[in-house]
């Protein structure tokens, strides 16, 4: 079946510095990408949504500054946290999803821990 | 504004028996609704979906039901297992890009 694979699963980092997730989608072609955020005992939020080629689209309130997506190749896109604070610490889960799916064949990746110290 | 609402944060059932989880949605649009499966630390795994044309969908022991007047479906799983135990999430889409409202979560714990 589909495996998206997401690193890296769990990082801590210092307040101000950046951090990149990225993700791949193993055994096929994802056309496009999703990017979510889950704080605890929340809903999976969209942050934005990637196609291959072209730039992302980001929902309301997300800032495109903070939170750089980038969608270069078929197999991998990344999302960089710029400049982390504290309220950044989340956990930060993608999907991908190929041409051949039909319809809503999303595979999820396992996710990333960030937390910002 | 929560479109998808799943009102019980967790819900505990003995082995064996049905466990129902419930959700409601506020956005019209909505014609496709989805639940997904989440340990802790992991992504969420696809369970089972159910189209706005259909009120019942079958997998297994998994079975949604969509009552579209009221807003609302339900996930019946029977019987239960302790490896259900998990957090269960309900989503919803509309339109053609494919993008998914989520709800909160609803925990459920299956006692051996």
């Amino acid at each position: 079946g589909a495996v998206v694979s997401q690193h890296p699963s769990w990082v801590i980092c210092k307040s101000g510095t950046s951090v990149k997730i990225e993700c791949r989608s193993l055994d096929f072609q994802a056309t496009t990408m999703f990017w979510y955020r889950q704080f605890p005992k929340q809903s999976l939020m969209l942050m934005a949504t990637s196609n291959e080629g072209s730039k992302a689209t980001y929902e309301q309130g997300v800032e495109k500054d903070k939170f750089l997506i980038n969608h270069a190749s078929l197999t991998l896109s990344t999302l960089t946290v710029t400049s982390a604070h504290p309220e950044d610490s989340s956990f930060y889960i993608c999907s991908a999803r190929g041409r051949s799916m039909e319809g809503y064949g999303y595979t999820f990746g396992s996710g990333t821990r960030l937390t910002v110290v | 504004d929560q479109q998808v609402k799943q009102n019980s944060p967790s819900l505990s059932v003995q082995e064996g028996r049905i466990s129902i989880l419930n959700c409601d949605y506020t956005n019209s649009m909505f014609d496709y609704f989805l639940w997904y499966k989440k340990y802790p630390a992991e992504g969420p795994t696809f369970l089972i979906s159910i189209s706005s044309i259909k009120d019942k969908n079958e997998d297994g022991r998994f079975t949604v039901f969509l009552n579209k007047s009221a807003k609302h479906l339900s996930l019946h799983i029977v019987p239960s297992q302790p490896g259900d135990s998990a957090v269960y999430f309900c989503a919803a889409s509309g339109g053609s890009n494919y993008k998914l409202t989520f709800g909160k979560g609803t925990l459920l714990t299956v006692n051996p």
